[in-house]
């Protein structure tokens, strides 16, 4: 069975740095690539970007471009989202996920809660 | 790249159906063969429960179907159980950079 197993909720002050994780388990094949998902409180799925299975592709959400960054370790199964200077707005849920087909995301994480403060 | 557009919510009694809309554009749901909707109960992950346009993961009951009109996408549930009661947002492959959009999310009520 395929697990995304994502690091635990986190709380920061405004400007400071985070790098959240998403550990794949079961079948970890490289040949998948992951996404996230942010979902603020009370609100929609926001698509914010995708990392390709060789790490060498990141496609982000133009409204997400430059406010994070996604990476990998491929051999250690983990999908990273980062942000360098956090706003009170970046407070939500993110979720990663694994595109299996062109749209198909079959397996998420638990999500991460990330909290904010100014 | 804008939110697809679902109405806020939607109701039916158990037993019958309801069917959700997905309204995008011809770069998205007009031109691609791959909407896929998503069931997410409140605290939980989201749970695919169709992929392109029609497809159902296996596991996934019956109950739901998918279908593509256009512009449009339709996901409906028939035989409306207390379990379906949820949150339900589709999403769009929008080719150009290999980006994707999601739906603005329908609350399922049922009766």
């Amino acid at each position: 069975e395929v697990l995304l197993v994502q690091s635990g909720a986190a709380v920061r002050k405004s400007g400071e740095s985070l790098k959240i994780s998403c550990k794949a388990s079961g079948d970890t094949s490289s040949k998948y690539w992951i996404a996230w998902v942010r979902q603020m409180p009370g609100k929609g799925l926001e698509w914010m970007g995708i990392i390709s299975p060789d790490d060498s592709d990141r496609r982000y959400n133009p409204s997400f471009q430059g406010q994070v960054t996604i990476s990998a370790d491929r051999s250690i199964n983990t999908a990273y989202l980062q942000w360098s200077s956090l706003k009170a707005s970046d407070t939500a849920t993110y979720y990663c996920a694994r595109l299996t087909g062109w749209n198909d995301f079959d397996f998420w994480g638990q999500g991460t809660l990330v909290t904010v403060s100014s | 790249q804008s939110a697809l557009t679902q109405p806020p919510s939607a109701s039916g009694s158990r037993g019958q159906s309801v069917t959700i809309s997905c309204t995008g554009t011809s770069s998205d749901v007009g031109y691609y063969d791959y909407v896929s909707w998503y069931q997410q109960h409140p605290g939980k992950a989201p749970k695919l429960i169709i992929y392109d346009v029609n497809e159902r993961p296996s596991g996934v009951p019956d109950r739901f179907s998918g279908s593509k009109s256009g512009n449009t996408a339709s996901l409906t549930v028939s035989g409306l159980q207390a379990e379906d009661e949820a949150d339900y947002y589709c999403s769009s492959y929008a080719g150009d950079n290999n980006l994707r959009v999601f739906g603005t999310g329908t609350k399922v009520t049922v009766l």
